[in-house]
């Protein structure tokens, strides 16, 4: 069974600062997805990256893919309040496996 | 306005009864899927479904059936079998398997 980790499982961090998520997982996947959830709420798409290398850009957020390191990464730039949430990678192996999630609060 | 609908958003039941969540798309899609989340916890897979009346189970479908009757609707049942049935479910679709897949809102069970 494919693992995925995400690593750091909380993160606080203040207005203006950057940080990086990391997305690790244990088999060969070209596909690999990050969603946003508000509490409560369902999951929104942020990115899709389908091979290796594959850099994706929205706003003050950016996604990597490293398929032979098995890694993603969910890097922020100068947060800000807004981007407060839970954020899940998920990778496609036949089937989408999600990491268990990280928990950002960004505090003013 | 394309989209999944889910219904409804709260549930709740007693101990021993079945319970049928509704999930439905007019976005085409030909593969729709169950998942359930738990307090603090990634999404895991219940069933999926390629096609109309095909489906198939994933990781944690025990206490749980489904069925695709029609193309834009996937219900799913928690049977009474289903041990620990309060969570959050999200059912989803995509183009077809292998695609990026939407998310609906999601219906919160709660079994007491």
């Amino acid at each position: 069974e494919l693992k995925v980790e995400q690593n750091p499982l909380f993160l606080s961090m203040q207005e203006g600062k950057n940080y990086t998520i990391y997305c690790n997982y244990s088999t060969t996947s070209d596909r690999l997805y990050w969603y946003r959830q508000d509490p409560g709420k369902s999951l929104e798409s942020l990115f899709v990256l389908l091979s290796n290398g594959a850099v994706k850009q929205e706003g003050r957020l950016m996604a990597s893919l490293d398929t032979k390191a098995r890694l993603s990464t969910l890097h922020i730039t100068a947060a800000v309040h807004d981007l407060s949430a839970t954020y899940f990678c998920a990778v496609d192996l036949n089937q989408f496996y999600f990491g268990t999630g990280t928990s950002l609060t960004v505090i003013p | 306005d394309g989209g999944i609908t889910q219904s409804p958003k709260y549930l709740f039941r007693k101990e021993g009864q079945n319970v049928t969540l509704s999930c439905e798309q007019n976005l085409n899609h030909d593969a729709m899927y169950w998942y359930r989340q738990d307090p603090g916890q990634g999404l895991r897979l219940i069933y999926y479904s390629q096609i109309v009346n095909d489906f198939q189970k994933g990781d944690i479908a025990e206490g749980y059936s489904v069925s695709r009757e029609k193309k834009e609707s996937f219900p799913l049942t928690v049977t009474s079998a289903q041990k620990n049935p309060t969570a959050f479910y999200l059912c989803a679709s995509s183009r077809r398997r292998g695609y990026e897949q939407y998310f609906g809102p999601g219906t919160r069970l709660t079994v007491t």
